[in-house]
């Protein structure tokens, strides 16, 4: 699988968007774009995925670049309970196929 | 979303003996299921990869002598650390995937605290 890399750790305004990136620049064709996030002492929490394409849901958008290289987490409007670790992972579609984590973006949402 | 959960939460045993964790899929039917660690302020390290049926994959490094992971039913995945030491103390974290091949996302586990005295 494609190895990530992620700023180690990012601050970001309570009420504003916090937008973090990922660079995946060896992802192959078939392999998907994976958000988690991991607040402290709880299991890891699925935000969103994509191939492609630009997703959105309730928790956050997913902006992917054309050359799928790298992609960008967008929460819209960080609040205090956003304060995580941010694992960005590209995964294969096979059930076999594992999630490798990286180091992650520590997020601190700052009242 | 799908459901995960993983009994007990925490564990604290002594050193020589062995522990059971157990990881269940509560609403869905999981073909694969994956054991981590996690040390204090580090990720996620994947342990082994689980099976309905089958023996567990095991990654490098990951003694299976050691870590016997049993996944007997779609449901039902379990980890005991055997001999436990100190060093083993950490938090044990599960994760599922349903039937079907596809970008299906896996689901994980709230975590086991495991302390070894």
């Amino acid at each position: 699988d494609a190895k990530t890399t992620q700023p180690t750790s990012m601050d970001c305004a309570e009420g504003r968007a916090a937008n973090l990136p990922c660079n995946h620049s060896t992802i192959s064709g078939n392999e998907y774009v994976y958000w988690y996030r991991q607040i402290h002492s709880q299991g890891p929490q699925y935000i969103i995925h994509g191939l492609k394409n630009n997703e959105t849901n309730e928790m956050a958008s997913l902006i992917i670049t054309e050359d799928r290289k790298s992609s960008t987490l967008i929460l819209p409007h960080a609040t205090l309970r956003d304060t995580a670790v941010y694992y960005c992972i590209v995964r294969g579609t096979n059930t076999g196929n594992q999630f490798y984590f990286g180091t992650g973006t520590s997020l601190t949402v700052i009242p | 979303g799908a459901v995960v959960s993983q009994h007990p939460s925490w564990v604290i045993c002594k050193s020589g003996t062995s522990v059971k964790i157990e990881c269940r899929s509560l609403d869905f039917q999981a073909t694969t299921m994956f054991w981590y660690r996690q040390f204090p302020k580090q990720s996620l390290m994947l342990m082994a990869t689980s099976n309905e049926g089958s023996k567990a994959t095991y990654e490098q490094g990951v003694e299976k002598d050691k870590f016997l992971i049993n996944h007997a039913s779609l449901t039902l995945s379990t980890l005991t650390v055997t001999s436990a030491h100190p060093e083993d103390s950490s938090f044990y974290i599960c994760s599922a995937r349903g039937l079907a091949d596809g970008p299906y996302e896996q689901y994980f586990g709230p975590g086991t605290r495991l302390t070894v005295t």
